[in-house]
């Protein structure tokens, strides 16, 4: 079984361009969280997801960012006109019951 | 707000010592995870505790939580080099309207020196 997958691993960005993460869960899995990273710090949950619905986004936030989760395909957390702030790892996790398993994230880097 | 905190942040230690690193959160919770993250990698789940009393071990480590006191630990036994990453204990928002939302601490640093 596959565990969870992130791609691209690693993405740079020039200031106001865009930026798409894919999450693909693992087999089975229909809930998918979204945590960011800044360096040398914990995990901030952005947004939870089920198929087809947002579960909660309390942690997202309020402009340039969106997520979603098809009914086919991967999750997709987009983050429009992007700044410099915006760099970090981006961590994609997926769970079918209590424990969420994490994917290698995608390091975002905004020049 | 759910606050997660863990102490200390930096640990360096001896091989074949023993420590143990807290974790306390600020409000009712009733899952505690414990997770390993070595530099520029994911996260490693280690152990989900579940009730009050709950202990689990995995080789050198042993994790238990006390809900009523709010209050996590994670046990090392004779530690070994290969040990050495950060741990981050993270808690269940749980407020019934969306579990799954992770409170994470800063994370522990440790470092297993020879």
């Amino acid at each position: 079984n596959a565990g969870v997958m992130q791609n691209p691993r690693h993405l740079v960005r020039r200031r106001g361009q865009e930026a798409r993460l894919r999450c693909s869960p693992m087999k089975g899995h229909s809930h998918v969280y979204w945590y960011r990273q800044l360096p040398e710090e914990g995990l901030k949950f952005m947004v939870y997801l089920q198929k087809e619905n947002i579960i909660d986004e309390s942690g997202m936030p309020k402009e340039r960012f969106s997520a979603e989760f098809p009914k086919e395909g991967p999750s997709i957390l987009r983050i429009q006109q992007v700044v410099r702030g915006d760099s970090a790892a981006y961590f994609c996790a997926s769970s079918l019951k209590e424990t969420q398993y994490f994917g290698p994230g995608t390091r975002l880097l905004v020049l | 707000e759910l606050k997660v905190e863990q102490n200390p942040l930096f640990l360096s230690m001896q091989e074949g010592k023993n420590y143990t690193i807290y974790c306390n959160y600020s409000t009712t919770s009733d899952r505690l995870y414990w997770y390993r993250q070595d530099p520029g990698k994911s996260l490693e789940s280690l152990f989900v505790l579940l009730s009050n009393g709950a202990v689990k071990q995995e080789g050198r480590l042993m994790a238990s939580l006390d809900t009523k006191a709010r209050l996590s630990t994670l046990h090392i036994t004779a530690a070994v080099h290969d040990l050495s990453a950060t741990y981050f204990c993270a808690v269940d928002k749980g407020d019934g309207g969306s579990q799954g939302n992770l409170i994470f601490g800063k994370g522990t640093k440790l470092s297993v020196k020879p």
